[in-house]
């Protein structure tokens, strides 16, 4: 089955600093990933999703990430973090399981401080 | 356009009690799917709905049930809640078909059950 293993459940950075979400997923055919956003008290909102193609892509808010298959890891990036970008980003794969299934991460809470 | 809705937006039950929760997916999307989020945790994957149509469970027990509308509007109902039934309980939807699996699902602001 699949499953998608997101490294450190808070990560810390200052204002202008790069961020580095870690997420690598296990999976026995190319899979659909995914990242979210979810802000206190609020649904998920979509960051950017990889299907095929390019292997880097680019979100909203000026986040990105890279389908690395060799390493089975799809870890998002933003160059310069704003506080507003403070939220809980969660990674999720979906396959051809013949229905809409998206397996979430146990998420990561980023920090930002001034 | 107006997003995905879901009422209500808060909900305390008691051990033993029955819930429904509702959903209304963007206006033209045919797919719904319900995931629960535990305090700290991923959301996981309930139900999918299309056209009426179950097309999808997961690890949930019997308890949990679902059904859609005509006008693709979803409830989600739990029977004998359970302390660990507490939960944020969101709901998403699709325009696209049911087997269309990479496209996305928009998520709504969540119910937030607690069992006391």
């Amino acid at each position: 089955a699949q499953s998608v293993t997101q490294l450190g459940s808070h990560v810390s950075v200052s204002e202008g600093a790069l961020v580095l979400l870690r997420c690598n997923y296990s999976s026995s055919v190319p899979p659909y990933l995914f990242w979210y956003v979810q802000y206190p008290n609020q649904g998920l909102q979509l960051l950017l999703k990889y299907t095929t193609g390019a292997t880097l892509v680019k979100g909203i808010n000026g986040f990105e990430a890279e389908f690395k298959k060799s390493e089975t890891s799809f870890h998002l990036t933003k160059p310069s973090a704003h506080m507003s970008d403070a939220a809980e980003y969660f990674c999720a794969v979906s396959l051809n399981t013949g229905f809409q299934k998206l397996v979430f991460g146990t998420g990561t809470r980023l920090l930002v401080s001034p | 356009d107006a997003g995905v809705t879901q009422s209500p937006t808060h909900l305390i039950k008691t051990r033993g009690q029955h819930v429904t929760l509702r959903c209304s997916p963007i206006s033209g999307h045919k797919s719904v799917s319900w995931y629960q989020q535990v305090l700290g945790q991923g959301p996981q994957f309930i139900f999918q709905y299309y056209e009426k149509e179950e097309r999808g469970r997961g690890n949930f027990p019997d308890r949990f049930s679902a059904r859609q509308f005509p006008n693709y509007s979803s409830e989600l109902n739990v029977n004998a809640l359970l302390l660990g039934d507490s939960a944020l309980y969101l709901c998403a939807s699709s325009d696209r078909d049911s087997d269309r699996f990479s496209y996305e699902q928009y998520f709504g602001p969540g119910t937030r059950l607690t069992v006391t």
